[in-house]
């Protein structure tokens, strides 16, 4: 099956830091990524749309000065998180959408768990 | 895009069947229904897709009746392995287009 990685896999840093988070898609092309974050216990919470070639589009209440996306090939978008504050905490997912004769599917990364002390 | 409810919990034995209901009552006509399994710390994985009726394939299968409000994913002999969260997601899949996590429901499997 298709292969979604991110990098790193986990990540502790110092408060008021920035963090990259990248996610690939291995064996196919991705025009379109989706950025989640994961807090503990609780469902999978929609960050934004990463799109090749354009602007990341944003869910109502993510600021998107602080999560800084970039679609720059078609198998790799990049999450930054900047000025890091222990609230940022989480863990998060990025998934690919691969187009199948009926219809689409996201294949998830790993995962990435953010610290930020 | 329309919403999925699904029980938050379920409690089985290892070698039983489990069947797994999710209601999403404003599925809409390009819809279609897939179920993802999670376990502690990884990302979701893909377990069955489908858009009406039965489809099986070597892990699951997934019931639709025909009106679509619903589905169910069924899990046969399952193991303390399938012990994971699994959710529900309804999305127009014929375009690229985000989907909404719901709240998953947490299985788990003892011996």
């Amino acid at each position: 099956g298709a292969v979604v990685s991110q990098h790193p896999s986990w990540v502790i840093c110092k408060s008021g830091t920035s963090v990259k988070i990248e996610c690939r898609s291995l064996d196919f092309q991705a025009t379109t990524m989706f950025w989640y974050r994961q807090f503990p216990k609780q469902s999978l919470m929609l960050m934004a749309t990463s799109n090749e070639g354009s602007k990341a589009t944003y869910e109502q209440g993510v600021e998107k000065d602080k999560f800084l996306i970039n679609h720059a090939s078609l198998t790799l978008s990049t999450l930054t998180v900047t000025s890091a504050h222990p609230e940022d905490s989480s863990f998060y997912i990025c998934s690919a959408e691969r187009g199948r004769g009926l219809g689409n599917e996201q294949f998830f990364g790993p995962g990435t768990r953010l610290t930020v002390l | 895009l329309a919403k999925t409810t699904q029980p938050i919990s379920m409690d089985s034995y290892e070698g039983q069947e489990v069947n797994i209901t999710c209601s999403h009552n404003n599925i809409a006509t390009n819809d279609y229904i897939t179920w993802y399994q999670q376990f502690p710390s990884q990302g979701p994985r893909f377990i069955i897709q489908g858009y009406k009726t039965k489809v099986t394939n070597e892990v699951a299968s997934l019931f639709i009746p025909a009106d679509r409000k619903s589905s169910t994913l069924s899990l046969p002999r399952v193991s303390l392995s399938d012990t994971a969260v699994y959710y529900c997601l309804v999305g127009d899949h014929s375009s690229a287009s985000k989907i909404i996590f719901g709240s998953g429901t947490r299985l788990s499997i003892r011996p």
